[in-house]
């Protein structure tokens, strides 16, 4: 069973820090992995997906890198704003459409 | 293009009743999941559709839990009884050929 962990629970920066949150996976035949952003009371927003064949994605001051053999992405938050405050969730995927497994989050908090 | 639609935002019922949770996934998405998030932990799998066929339903509590996707388009959730546990967000999201998945807000239900 695939198993999902993020690493660290909870994360504190002042404003205007880069960042790196973390993510392991103990099944490395994965279809793709995502991260998602999800605010207090909230539905989950997509940031990045990468497909098993790539080795990162970016979008604005997001970066997410993908190690399939080893079992592991990073999300990269550059130059941190407290409206990136949130929960950040990974997931993996097994297959075309296939369920997710998520991780349990990372807390982040930005302060001014 | 509308996103995942879920109602309602908010439930409260007493336990021992039933209640019934309703999606519309993005138009043209074939899977449709339904996920259930406990405080502080990942969403984890309910139940994914594909079509109007239930291809995953093995970590669905079938004595108490039911799910139907009519016409393989929306689909609704129902618990009968709820039990204090059942307490929760109930996510839906839907996905086309693997190419990402996009969530509702969610439904939060309290059984009290």
């Amino acid at each position: 069973k695939q198993e999902v962990t993020q690493i660290p629970a909870a994360l504190s920066v002042p404003e205007g820090e880069n960042l790196v949150l973390n993510c392991s996976f103990t099944d490395s035949a994965i279809y793709n992995l995502q991260w998602f952003r999800q605010d207090p009371g909230k539905g989950l927003t997509s940031l990045l997906l990468i497909q098993s064949s790539q080795r990162e994605q970016t979008s604005g001051r997001l970066n997410a890198s993908l190690d399939k053999s080893s079992g592991r992405s990073t999300l990269y938050i550059a130059a941190s704003q407290p409206g990136d405050s949130a929960t950040y969730l990974c997931a993996v995927s097994q297959g075309s459409g296939y369920a997710l497994n998520f991780g349990k989050g990372t807390s982040l908090l930005v302060t001014p | 293009e509308a996103g995942v639609v879920q109602s309602p935002r908010y439930k409260i019922i007493e336990k021992k009743q039933p209640v019934a949770f309703w999606c519309n996934p993005i138009s043209g998405h074939n899977t449709l999941y339904w996920y259930r998030q406990n405080l502080g932990q990942g969403p984890e799998l309910l139940i994914r559709y594909e079509n109007e066929e239930a291809v995953d339903d093995s970590q669905l509590p079938k004595d108490r839990f039911s799910a139907e996707r009519l016409k393989g388009v929306d689909s609704t959730l129902k618990i009968q009884p709820a039990e204090l546990g059942d307490s929760a967000v109930y996510l839906c999201a839907s996905s086309k050929g693997g190419d990402g998945y996009t969530f509702g807000s969610g439904t939060r239900l309290t059984v009290v």
